[in-house]
Order: C-alpha cells, then structure tokens, then sequence
C-alpha cells in the first residue's frame, strides 16, 4: 500500500527565513505525481505545489521549491522568504495514476515576526 | 467560474440520526472524490465517483456509508445512524477528467458533529 509520512508535526520559521518541510513516501510504481497542499485556519485546502515522477527538474512557484528525490522516494518542500500568510498546516500528497490522493498526517508552520 | 461548492458547512446531528452531504463540482467537472479528515490527521480518501457511476469506494466504511452522483444535481455522501466517531472534517473535490493527472480542486469542507 502506499503511504506517504511527514516526521514533522510542527515547524517554526522566523519571517523572511528560510523552511523546509520534509516528506517521504512509499510506493512500487514508476509513474505518479506528488503535491504539497496548504491548509490555513479556514481549513480550504490548497495546491502549492506539484511535482510529475518523470521530470528530473524539481517545481518551482514563486517562494515555494521542492527537492524531489525519486530513488530516495523523498518530495521535501521549501519556503523562502517566509510570510506570515504562509503560516498554515501543509500536507505532503501522493497520487498514482488510479487518481486517489493519499496525504501525509500534516506539518504545521508557524511563522514568527 | 465557482469553485466546488459543499453545504452546509457546518452540520449537527445526534447518534443514531443521518447526515447528508452535500458536494456541487465546478462547472464542466464530471469527477468527484470524496475526502474524510479526522481530527488532528491528514484527509483519507472514502470514493471516487462519475455522473451515475462509482469508480472506486475503496475507503468507504463498509456499513452506514454511501455516496451517489446522479445525472442531475449535487453528489451526496449520506451517513446513516451516525456515532461520535464519524465528527470530522469532510472534504469534497472535483476534476474535469479521469485522467490521472488532472488536479482536483477541493471545496471548503463540511464539519460534522455527532453530539
């Protein structure tokens, strides 16, 4: 089955710093797609990030990368720059080509001022 | 272009009565999933589900749940003779196609309590 973990519960970043969340995952194909969510307060899930298994080049939008490590089979997140808007609960999700998503337990940020 | 749609938002019901939710997929999506996120955990896929059809209910609970998306209207995951265990976040999301990469989009969830 596959599973995805997050080690992190919980994360803090001062502002304008630099984060990263870790993520790895467990699967037996070759071919799937990961994603980072953001989850804020208002519990509205939303895509950061998305990364296809067959692209050797790691996504980048805007303050947000990810370092994708397929032999590894670790998918970590970074924020740079980090915002106060940014603090939130972030899940790690892994979708195969059956279309399911299955998500990460979460890492929340916290971001101080 | 409205995101996907959920209602209530924010639902109550006792043991023992049944809950309906409520799912409007963005316009031009034929695909909804549907989502379950316990307290202080990740969300869990329940089903997967076509205009009339199940794809897939493989983390649907065997008993008291079931999930229907007709020709016309809303998709509705119904639990019947609800227990303490079933108070979560539910979350539903729609795609235009089954392909397997297309994104789903999620809407803003549904709160149920079981008092």
């Amino acid at each position: 089955a596959q599973t995805v973990t997050q080690s992190q519960p919980e994360m803090s970043v001062q502002e304008a710093e630099t984060v990263t969340l870790s993520c790895t995952y467990d699967t037996s194909e070759s071919d799937y797609y990961l994603f980072w969510y953001k989850q804020p307060p208002s519990r509205q899930m939303i895509l950061v990030i998305r990364q296809e298994a067959y692209k050797q080049q790691n996504a980048t939008e805007n303050r947000f990368s990810v370092n994708f490590q397929k032999a590894a089979k670790s998918f970590s997140l970074k924020i740079s720059d980090s915002q106060l808007g940014d603090a939130a609960m972030y899940f790690c999700a892994y979708k195969p080509l059956v279309n399911k998503l299955v998500f990460g337990a979460g890492t929340i940020l916290r971001v101080k001022s | 272009n409205a995101g996907v749609m959920q209602n209530p938002r924010h639902l109550v019901r006792r043991r023992g009565q049944e809950a309906r939710l409520r799912c409007s997929p963005m316009k031009g999506h034929s695909h909804v999933y549907w989502y379950r996120q316990l307290p202080e955990e990740g969300l869990k896929f329940m089903v997967y589900l076509q205009k009339e059809n199940i794809i897939d209910e493989s983390g649907m609970p065997k008993e008291r749940f079931s999930a229907e998306f007709p020709k016309e209207g809303p998709s509705i995951l119904r639990i019947q003779q609800v227990v303490r265990g079933d108070s979560a976040a539910y979350f539903c999301a729609s795609s235009s196609s089954g392909s397997s990469y297309n994104e789903q989009f999620f809407g803003p969830g549904t709160r149920l309590t079981v008092l």
